[in-house]
């Protein structure tokens, strides 16, 4: 059974633009996690998505936000870029959403910005 | 919020020798895995060990739930073993499907 997949892998941009990560949960799949990783703030949970839903969201500005589509595939956009949105993110697929979800994640898009 | 601290933050080891990380939690959790992200940035299931112990070829965790720690025994370490190990929890307060990381255990192992 094939990972979890995201494209692009990489990607810069400029200050002030908008960029969207598309991410493939593994097959038969139904929740999707993103995540930043800098190497300041380490591994940071964006949101979650569970059925075309939203169902969790950390602390981060509206400017971040994502979607599922009816297949699970899921997509992060974040607009008006800052340099400190330069980082690695990250999704993970679970098969459902409960208390004790494996999460499996894909290779990540190391975004840029300059 | 739930604390995650893992313990230590850096760790050289000849290739051969043994090791144990750990990680600390300050609630009570219904979730902990364990990771090795490599060099290219992806993250690598190793164990989802909320309770317990579990053991695959050179690597085993052990999950004390009720003492809020859990940890990881790498033996005989090969060079490939080297990265970050990352400790990653979901508290019963938190939310489905929403790991709290651990800085991480940098590993570097030697030839």
């Amino acid at each position: 059974k094939a990972g979890v997949t995201q494209t692009p892998r990489y990607l810069i941009k400029t200050r002030g633009q908008q960029v969207t990560l598309s991410c493939s949960p593994i097959s038969g799949h139904r929740s999707v996690s993103w995540y930043q990783q800098t190497p300041g703030q380490g591994l940071q949970f964006l949101f979650e998505y569970f059925s075309e839903t939203q169902r969790n969201k950390g602390n981060f500005p509206g400017r971040f936000s994502g979607r599922q589509f009816s297949n699970s595939r899921s997509e992060m956009n974040v607009s008006t870029l800052e340099l400190g949105d330069s980082a690695l993110y990250l999704c993970a697929s679970s098969l459902n959403r409960g208390p004790a979800e494996t999460q499996y994640f894909g290779p990540g898009t190391r975004l840029l910005v300059l | 919020g739930i604390q995650v601290e893992q313990s230590p933050p850096d760790l050289i080891l000849q290739e051969g020798a043994n090791s144990t990380l750990r990680c600390n939690f300050s609630d009570s959790v219904n979730n902990l895995q364990w990771f090795h992200q490599n060099p290219w940035g992806q993250l690598i299931n190793l164990f989802y060990i909320p309770s317990g112990t579990k053991q695959n070829g050179r690597l085993s965790a052990t999950t004390v739930a009720t003492e809020r720690y859990s940890l990881l025994y790498i033996s005989s370490s090969q060079t490939t073993d080297s990265g970050v190990y990352f400790c990653a929890v979901a508290p019963f307060s938190g939310g489905y499907n929403k790991l709290i990381f651990g800085a991480g255990t940098r590993l570097a192992v030697h030839p």
